[in-house]
Order: C-alpha cells, then structure tokens, then sequence
C-alpha cells in the first residue's frame, strides 16, 4: 500500500446526478494531486493542492469541483458530468517540497468513473 | 504542449529475459524525468528518477538511461519476474513549469510469459 487511498473505488453515476470522489493520505504530505486517466490516454494533471491551497488548475470543467479541507484530504466533487468524464480518477500526493515538481508523488488506487 | 511518447504500446518477454521500455520526449527544457509502474487495479507506482544532467541511473533490477542528443528515455528490467507485468510510462518535467510541468506518456503495457 501507498499511504494513500481513495473511495469509493467504483462509481457510476447518471449525468444529472451529485457526487464525491474521496482521497486520504497517511504518510503525512503537504502538497495532493488529482488526476484523469482515459483509456489510451496519457495521465492528465487536475488539480494541486499545496499546504491546502490550490496552486494549479489545469482549465479543467466547472463540473469538477475540489475541495481540500487540510493537508491530509482532498475532495473532488462532481455535478451534471458527461459520459466521456468517465475514467480512472487518481490522487496523488507529495511531501510538499518548495519545488514540487521534484517531489514524488505516491498513487492511490484510483476511482473507476463511470458516467451514464 | 510538448508530448512524451512511448514507442511500442505493447512488449512481451519471457520470464528471466531482460526487457526495455523506451520513451521519447520534445521538450528539450526537459531536466527530470521519471519511470511510473501501474499495476491493474492501482494507482501508478514509481520507480525510478533521472535528471538531466545524468545519463544513467540504476536501482534494484532497473536501469534508467537517457539519451538528451536523441531525447530518449529507456528503463531496462533485468530478469524479468512475473510481477513485472504491468503498464509502465514516463513522465518529464521541464523547467519554468509548476506541478503542470509534470507530462506522462501514455504507456507501454509489460506482458511477462512464463
């Protein structure tokens, strides 16, 4: 195990429907990450979180909302989504070092996103 | 943006063999990069990092090499275990970005015969 989990692990939601993905980390971490991974796609960055605050926003749709209420939990809530929302949803996190681009980031398990 | 490739979506090896993954990157501002494993059912795991200004860097079974003339990356697993199978990608970041920097390829997926 990572340190980091997520839940729940499998969702499927219609697109008028309200939820939230959930993720926890437990090695102690300032900086955490969402992401999108598509079927023979590339791992796209979300959203970043650094000591609570959000730091990067990658133009990514108002349906998807994040929430980090403190270091050791971030939320990513979802409204009115669309069927090609539907991926593997990831959170990361990372020490949190003043560079996070050098930081490691640890995976969790992800969230299976199934919009119908 | 800049793209990072893999140039092969699929590798079969037979157990004990050694395997290479090779990754192709265009930023040339690239200065660190990183070898992910993801495994079915989890998150991606990493493996092993190289900056720029190194050509070559080895860990337990794993050797990262990279190539800046040729903007090439390649993990090589030596004696490959079942547990190798997965799908593995690299990652680049490039100078003057934030997290956004971080780009993965899309993956080569490790198929490990017995």
């Amino acid at each position: 195990e990572t340190g980091v989990t997520q839940t729940p692990r499998h969702l499927v939601m219609g697109m008028t429907n309200k939820k939230s993905l959930k993720c926890e980390q437990h090695l102690g971490h300032n900086a955490m990450y969402w992401y999108k991974q598509s079927a023979k796609k590339p791992l796209e960055l979300m959203f970043v979180y650094s000591l609570e605050e959000r730091v990067e926003n990658n133009s990514v749709p108002s349906r998807f909302s994040p929430e980090c209420p403190n270091s050791s939990h971030l939320f990513l809530h979802l409204h009115t989504l669309q069927p090609e929302d539907s991926a593997l949803y990831l959170c990361a996190s990372s020490q949190g070092s003043v560079d996070l681009r050098t930081d490691t980031q640890y995976f969790g398990p992800g969230t299976r996103l199934t919009v119908l | 943006g800049e793209s990072v490739g893999l140039h092969l979506p699929t590798l079969s090896v037979q157990e004990g063999d050694n395997s290479i993954i090779n990754c192709a990157y265009s930023n040339s501002a690239s200065d660190y990069f990183i070898w992910y494993k993801q495994e079915s059912g989890k998150g991606p795991q990493f493996i092993i990092d190289i900056r720029s200004n190194m050509d070559k860097r080895q860990g337990q079974r794993v050797t990262v090499l990279l190539n800046k003339t040729v903007k090439h990356l390649s993990l090589q697993i030596a004696a490959t275990q079942p547990g190798d199978s997965a799908v593995y990608f690299c990652a680049e970041m490039y100078s003057g970005g934030g997290a956004d920097g971080l780009t993965f390829g899309k993956g080569t997926h490790l198929i490990i015969q017995p």
